[in-house]
């Protein structure tokens, strides 16, 4: 399967903090996205970076993609209260999305 | 970027009963999906529900046990039947974004079989 895998599971960090969370794959994708949820509601797109880019930014967010380890890590600066969430890699190999098993950020006051 | 509402948020049911859950999005969209998160786990697809035409179901996954419609290109809904405790979860619908690469997803269905 294509299946993300996050790492680690869960991570809590300090606020102001940079948190990093890693994920790997098993096959071939178009693309790579990572979402956002809070508490249990709807999953928020944050960055898609394509098979071809090796990174990319997007505000506190920075995100790199080696498909030579099929890897992917996300990297949160400066962190806030407010990021707090579970983070979840998605693969895209043409046919469907599939989704990784989520890194659970808490950002300690 | 769509804005997606779902009823409803959450339910608690009895075993045996059937649940509609219904997703409605503010335009005009081609791909409508339905995912189960179940507790303190990823997100699984449980069928893309087409306009016109029956949804296509993942594997795992029946029409018997979650029959979806898809009247028009705004409008879904999930049915969960003959529930029992293992279909606690929460269920979500999303739609593709114009590049057909990323999803909206709504604010999900917290459900609870007894």
């Amino acid at each position: 399967s294509q299946q993300g895998e996050e790492d680690p599971q869960a991570l809590s960090i300090q606020e102001g903090e940079n948190a990093t969370m890693n994920c790997s794959y098993k096959t071939s994708i178009n693309n790579l996205q990572w979402y956002r949820q809070n508490s249990g509601r709807g999953l928020v797109h944050l960055i898609l970076i394509r098979s071809n880019e090796r990174e990319k930014h997007s505000g506190r967010l920075r995100v790199t993609l080696d498909t030579s380890k099929k890897s992917s890590s996300l990297l949160i600066t400066a962190s806030r209260a407010a990021d707090t969430a579970s983070y979840f890699c998605a693969t895209d190999g043409g046919r469907k999305i599939i989704f990784g098993k989520g890194t659970r950020l808490h950002i300690l006051p | 970027s769509a804005v997606i509402s779902q009823k409803p948020s959450r339910d608690i049911c009895q075993r045996g009963t059937s649940l509609t859950i219904q997703c409605q999005v503010d335009s005009q969209v081609t791909m409508m999906f339905w995912y189960r998160q179940q507790p303190g786990q990823s997100l699984t697809l449980i069928a893309t529900a087409n306009q016109g035409s029956e949804a296509t179901y993942e594997s795992g996954f029946v029409i018997d046990k979650f029959p979806i419609s898809r009247p028009n290109l705004t409008f879904s809904t999930l049915t969960v039947s003959n529930m029992s405790p293992e279909d606690s979860s929460i269920y979500l619908c999303s739609v593709s974004g114009d590049s057909q690469e990323t999803q909206y997803f709504g604010p999900g269905t917290r459900l609870l079989v007894l």
